[in-house]
């Protein structure tokens, strides 16, 4: 089983670059989830789905967007990448108890 | 607003003590709770969760939580650690069936030989 999978697993952006992370998941879940980790801060959301067509924002969505066209996928775009999210990124999901994480995607903003 | 607070940054034992990582909450209602545990340069495994029912949860790897309604607190505990458990350690939370988690800061677990 492939779980949650998370491509790039690292990437290095110049300032005001744009980019897509891709997350996938084939257990059919219905909610996913967008999170960055910071040392000494934990894992804190970005975005979350639902459900496909459904997104809203969390705690800290400035800078990203998301789209949910289907089920399985759900991509995080960085608009004009800055220093400040220089972070790992983790996409989840779950069927709202239980989240499952992918391996994550260290980008680095220079 | 909800959280979840993990008081100690960063605890070292050594290897054949026991264990405790301590979690508190504020949720308007009990949430569920969740322990998480992260390797290095590795994505986040589920120990345990507690959803209603027993207050002590059973996880992997011989790890526990008790969870306690007055405290507002989910303390994930371990009779005795080994070597391989030196890693990262989250307590998550979140309001019922949304999907959305709420992290604490994180424990780093070191174990001395």
């Amino acid at each position: 089983n492939a779980g949650v999978t998370q491509t790039p697993k690292f990437q290095v952006l110049k300032t005001g670059q744009s980019m897509t992370l891709q997350c996938a998941q084939d257990m059919n879940h219905e909610y996913m989830s967008w999170y960055r980790q910071d040392p000494g801060m934990g894992l804190r959301l970005i975005h979350y789905s639902v459900g496909a067509g459904i997104t809203d924002q969390g705690e800290v969505p400035n800078g990203y967007n998301v789209s949910r066209s289907t089920t399985e996928d759900f991509p995080l775009r960085l608009l004009s990448a800055a220093p400040s999210q220089t972070s790992v990124y983790f996409c989840a999901s779950s069927t709202g108890g239980e989240a499952f994480f992918g391996q994550g995607t260290r980008l680095t903003v220079v | 607003a909800q959280s979840v607070t993990q008081p100690d940054i960063h605890i070292t034992v050594s290897e054949g003590a026991s264990l405790e990582l301590r979690c508190n909450y504020s949720y308007g209602a009990t949430p569920y709770l969740f322990w998480y545990v992260q390797s290095p340069g590795q994505g986040l495994q589920l120990l345990l969760k507690y959803f209603s029912g027993d207050t002590l949860v059973q996880g992997i790897k011989g790890f526990e939580a008790e969870f306690k309604r007055s405290q507002s607190s989910f303390n994930l505990k371990k009779p005795s650690v080994h070597w391989s458990d030196a890693a990262e350690y989250f307590c998550a939370a979140s309001s019922g069936n949304t999907g959305k988690l709420i992290f604490g800061q994180g424990t780093t677990l070191q174990v001395k030989p």
